[in-house]
């Protein structure tokens, strides 16, 4: 069965610093994989996805993430964080059979001081 | 162009009551899934409906139940209400059904969902 697992809860980073979320998947064949983004009161945005093919995928807002099959992991960066990056981050892997679902992880907050 | 929208914004209900939410999805798309979305965690699957039709359902009671309406548009019910039916309700829609396969998959558009308390 599909799962996905974020280990970080909460990550705090400066403004302007570097950031990694992990995301590690579980799935038997090629997955499909997504990072979304959730802010207070708004829907699910989709930053970036892989299917195939290069495993490094460049999103919307400076977003990028890396697929590793070997580690099971496809971990969301940014180069430089800005203030208004602070949301929850949502790593989710889809359902192949057809159902259209998604699978998501618990998410990680994301908190920017300046 | 209008989003996915979805209705009421917040609802508050004591147990036992049931609750229909709304979603309308974003002109054009004939898929519509509802996700529930506790707090602290991510968001789980319930249904999806194309043209009309179930097409898949995750892991919920049967108190749970949808239907899609000729427009496209969506009901999700819940009856006899619980605490753990707390939660923010997601809708998300898209063209057609996501696929095994790449050049048929279709990308989910989320609504801003509907949060729920219940009493």
């Amino acid at each position: 069965a599909q799962s996905v697992t974020q280990p970080d809860i909460h990550i705090t980073v400066s403004e302007g610093a570097s950031l990694e979320l992990r995301c590690n998947y579980s799935y038997g064949a090629t997955p499909y994989l997504f990072w979304y983004v959730q802010s207070p009161g708004q829907g699910l945005q989709l930053l970036l996805k892989y299917f195939s093919g290069d495993t490094l995928v460049q999103g919307i807002k400076g977003f990028e993430a890396e697929f590793k099959r070997s580690q099971s992991s496809f971990n969301l960066r940014k180069p430089s964080v800005h203030w208004s990056d602070a949301a929850e981050y949502f790593c989710a892997v889809a359902d192949q059979t057809g159902a259209n679902n998604l699978f998501f992880g618990t998410g990680t907050r994301l908190t920017v001081i300046p | 162009d209008a989003g996915v929208t979805q209705s009421p914004t917040h609802l508050i209900k004591t147990r036992g009551q049931h609750v229909t939410l709304r979603c309308s999805p974003i002109s054009g798309h004939k898929s519509v899934s509802w996700y529930q979305q506790v707090l602290g965690q991510g968001p789980q699957f319930i249904f999806q409906y194309y043209e009309k039709e179930e097409r898949g359902r995750g892991n919920f009671p049967d108190r749970f139940s949808a239907r899609q309406f000729p427009n496209y548009s969506s009901e999700l019910n819940v009856n006899a209400l619980l605490l753990g039916d707390s939660a923010l309700y997601l809708c998300a829609s898209s063209f057609g059904l996501a696929g095994g396969f790449l050049s048929s998959y279709n990308e989910q558009f989320f609504g801003p969902g509907t949060r729920l308390t219940v009493l």
